[in-house]
């Protein structure tokens, strides 16, 4: 089975902190995505990376970055938390882009900022 | 650009009763169709893919079908444990996924 895991499934941090969220796939997929989550807006990709240090923005890049320096792990930086990121956090994993490959998703961070 | 839409935005059904969640896409140049389904506070769980038109695919309770221009998730008898939020998303010529805002399905004993 396709694992992804998500470093927290809760986390609450103050306006203007560094924020670190990470995930970890054990399948040697090659893809790896972020995507928020918010209420009437469906899922939104933030980041994909296609490969170690290689990196996409997504539809909704700003006011993220990221950092992919091994296979299985992806981490999602928020340099400055700004009230607007509160939100579900979920990363994906697929084994290939130019393919028809399923993403798996892992279990969401649900970050609040104050 | 690729959009999907999904119908109804909530659906509430008594265990037994059948019935159907609707997908409609308009994409480039389609690869594939995913559904997805989501308990609240989880991360989405994978259902099915489906890459062309008149494919079908079952799972217990459920059966995707899919056609040129929406795709059905049917769900026969269902209990109150496949309440949750389908998703549906497509793959497009531009390789990433496209999601719908989803169908919360709401099953009562």
């Amino acid at each position: 089975d396709v694992k992804v895991t998500q470093s927290s499934r809760y986390l609450v941090k103050r306006t203007g902190e560094k924020v670190f969220l990470e995930c970890v796939q054990d399948m040697d997929h090659e893809n790896m995505f972020w995507y928020r989550q918010d209420p009437g807006l469906g899922l939104r990709l933030i980041y994909f990376s296609y490969d170690v240090k290689m990196k996409e923005k997504g539809d909704i890049p700003e006011g993220y970055s990221v950092s992919r320096e091994k296979k299985e792990r992806f981490s999602l930086i928020l340099e400055s938390a700004s009230t607007n990121q509160t939100s579900m956090y979920l990363c994906a994993s697929s084994p290939r882009l130019a393919a028809t490959d399923t993403q798996y998703f892992g279990p969401g961070t649900r970050l609040t900022v104050l | 650009e690729d959009q999907v839409t999904q119908s109804p935005e909530a659906l509430r059904l008594q265990e037994g009763e059948s019935s159907s969640l609707n997908c409609s896409y308009t994409v480039s140049g389609l690869r594939g169709l995913f559904w997805y389904r989501q308990d609240p506070g989880k991360g989405p769980e994978f259902l099915f893919t489906l890459y062309s038109a008149g494919e079908e695919k079952e799972k217990e309770r459920l059966k995707a079908t899919l056609t040129k221009k929406e795709s059905f998730l049917h769900i026969t008898a269902p209990k109150p444990e496949d309440s949750a939020t389908y998703l549906c998303a497509v793959q497009g010529a531009g390789n990433m996924l496209t999601f719908g805002g989803g169908t919360r399905l709401m099953v009562k004993p």
